[in-house]
């Protein structure tokens, strides 16, 4: 059984230019949550989703933020316009039930230069 | 909005020596999970608590939750270098979504 696979694992982007990071969780798990970590920080959680609903989006920025987990494919995590303050490691995590243990992909390391 | 603190940020062992660090909610928590981060690495789940006072043992790791179930406790006796890492408790408020609520975690060197 395969683990939480992230994709790309590093993504250099220009400031203003669009990210997506894509995460496909374990097999048989519907619950994805994505968190972003910042050097010597913790995960600060962005948003949970359950396939094709976004249950919780409170950790996410109103504006060029947003999360999709289709019922086909992978979970993407999009950032518009991106800036320098989003630099960081964003990792995914999937659950096969709500409030379980969560196994977290590898991340997403995103620089924007 | 609810809490979950880890002090200090850093603790520095030496090895052999036994490590005790604490996790502390501002609310009480239906459950709490403890993951461990290599250096460069991603964290990996270590374990679940769910009942009031429960104990936990993996190896040379114990883990306890209190009996309000604010807290937590790891415990790791005899440190050794593969210890090494940064251990993150998360706490799931009950009704809150199932998200969890990460603390910023304690990272553990170890001197040899």
């Amino acid at each position: 059984n395969a683990g939480v696979m992230q994709n790309p694992r590093h993504l250099v982007r220009r400031r203003g230019q669009e990210a997506r990071l894509r995460c496909s969780p374990m097999k048989g798990h519907s619950h994805v949550y994505w968190y972003r970590q910042l050097p010597e920080e913790g995960l600060k959680f962005m948003v949970y989703l359950q396939k094709e609903n976004i249950i919780d989006e409170s950790g996410m920025p109103k504006e060029r933020f947003s999360a999709e987990f289709p019922k086909e494919g992978p979970s993407i995590l999009r950032i518009q316009q991106v800036v320098r303050g989003d630099s960081a490691a964003y990792f995914c995590a999937s659950s096969p039930y709500a409030a379980g243990e969560q196994y977290f992909g590898p991340g997403t390391r995103l620089t924007v230069t | 909005g609810q809490q979950v603190m880890q002090i200090p940020q850093y603790q520095h062992v030496q090895e052999g020596e036994d490590f005790t660090t604490y996790c502390n909610s501002s609310t009480t928590l239906s459950n709490i999970q403890w993951y461990k981060q290599r250096p460069g690495g991603h964290p990996v789940f270590l374990i679940q608590l769910v009942k009031s006072g429960e104990v936990k043992k993996q190896k040379r790791l114990t883990f306890q939750f209190g009996e309000a179930k604010k807290n937590s406790s790891l415990h790791i006796t005899a440190t050794q270098t593969t210890d090494v890492g940064t251990y993150f408790c998360a706490g799931e408020v009950a009704g809150a979504n199932s998200k969890l609520t990460f603390g910023k975690g304690i990272t553990l060197s170890v001197r040899p």
